[in-house]
C-alpha cells in the first residue's frame, strides 16, 4: 500500500498569515498518462464530511477560494494557504488515488493562534 | 446538484452484520464515468478506504484486503443506491462510514454526510 505522511500534524496559524502543509507519498503518484498526479487535498471541518479542495495535485475544486493552492510532484506535495482566514480551521488531509487501496495522510489540524 | 444521502446511525452488537445504504440523487449508480466508494473514519485508524463498485458494461467491485472477507458492496439501480454489508463486526469497526463518488483520474469529489456506527454489546 502507498503510505501517505503529512507534516506538521498540528499547525497554529495567525489570521492573514500564510500556512503550508506537506504530504509525502511512499511512491510516485504520477499517473500513467505521464502528466497528472493523483493527489487530492481535503478539509474536514468539525462535524462535517471531508470537502475537496484540490485535485490532481494542483487544481482547485469548484468554489474553493484562490488563497488555496496545491503543488508538488513525484512523492512530495504541498498545500498552501496564502492568507489564512478564521473559516479555514479544521483538519486537512491528503489522499492518493493512483492505486487502490486509496490511502490518506494522518491529517493536519489547523487552528487559530 | 449531486447528493449522497446515507442511512441513520447504527448500534450493532459484536459478531452481528452491519448494513448501510447510500441513496444517490443527481447522478446514476450505474454511470460509466464514476465509481462509488465506501470510506470510514475512526480516531484510532483515521480515514480508511474500504472498497468500491463501478459499472463498465458489467458490475465490478474491489475491496481493501483487511475487509474483503467480511464486506460486500451491492447496488440497487431501481432505487439508485449502493449498500455496504459488513459481517462479524467487532468494536474495532466502530467508525463513521462514508459513501463517496470518484470520477475522472481519481477525484473523490463528493461525500455523503456519514453514518455513525457503534459496535457494542
Amino acid at each position: 500500500d502507498i503510505v501517505m505522511t503529512q507534516s506538521p500534524l498540528s499547525l497554529p496559524v495567525t489570521p492573514g498569515e500564510p500556512a503550508s502543509i506537506s504530504c509525502r507519498s511512499s511512491q510516485s503518484l504520477l499517473h500513467s498518462n505521464g502528466y497528472n498526479y493523483c493527489l487530492n487535498w481535503y478539509l474536514q471541518k468539525p462535524g462535517q464530511s471531508p470537502q475537496l479542495l484540490i485535485y490532481l495535485a494542483s487544481t482547485r475544486a469548484s468554489g474553493v477560494p484562490d488563497r488555496f493552492s496545491g503543488g508538488g510532484s513525484g512523492t512530495d506535495f504541498t498545500l498552501k494557504i496564502s492568507r489564512v482566514e478564521a473559516e479555514d480551521v479544521g483538519v486537512y488531509y491528503c489522499m492518493q488515488s493512483l492505486v487502490s487501496p486509496y490511502t490518506f495522510g494522518q491529517g493536519t489540524k489547523v487552528e487559530i493562534k | 446538484q449531486v447528493q449522497l444521502q446515507q442511512s441513520d446511525p447504527r448500534l450493532v452488537k459484536p459478531t452481528q452484520t452491519l448494513s448501510l445504504t447510500c441513496v444517490i440523487s443527481g447522478d446514476s449508480v450505474s454511470s460509466s464515468y464514476v465509481s462509488w466508494n465506501w470510506i470510514r473514519q475512526s480516531p484510532s485508524r483515521g480515514l480508511e478506504w474500504l472498497g468500491k463498485t463501478f459499472y463498465r458494461s458489467k458490475w465490478y467491485t474491489e475491496y481493501a484486503v483487511f475487509v474483503q472477507s467480511r464486506m460486500t458492496i451491492n447496488t440497487d439501480t431501481s432505487k439508485n443506491q449502493l449498500s455496504l454489508q459488513l459481517n462479524s463486526v467487532t468494536p474495532e469497526d466502530t467508525a463513521i462510514y462514508y459513501c463517496a463518488r470518484l470520477r475522472g483520474l481519481g477525484i473523490v469529489d463528493l461525500w455523503g454526510q456519514g453514518t455513525l456506527v457503534t459496535v457494542s454489546s
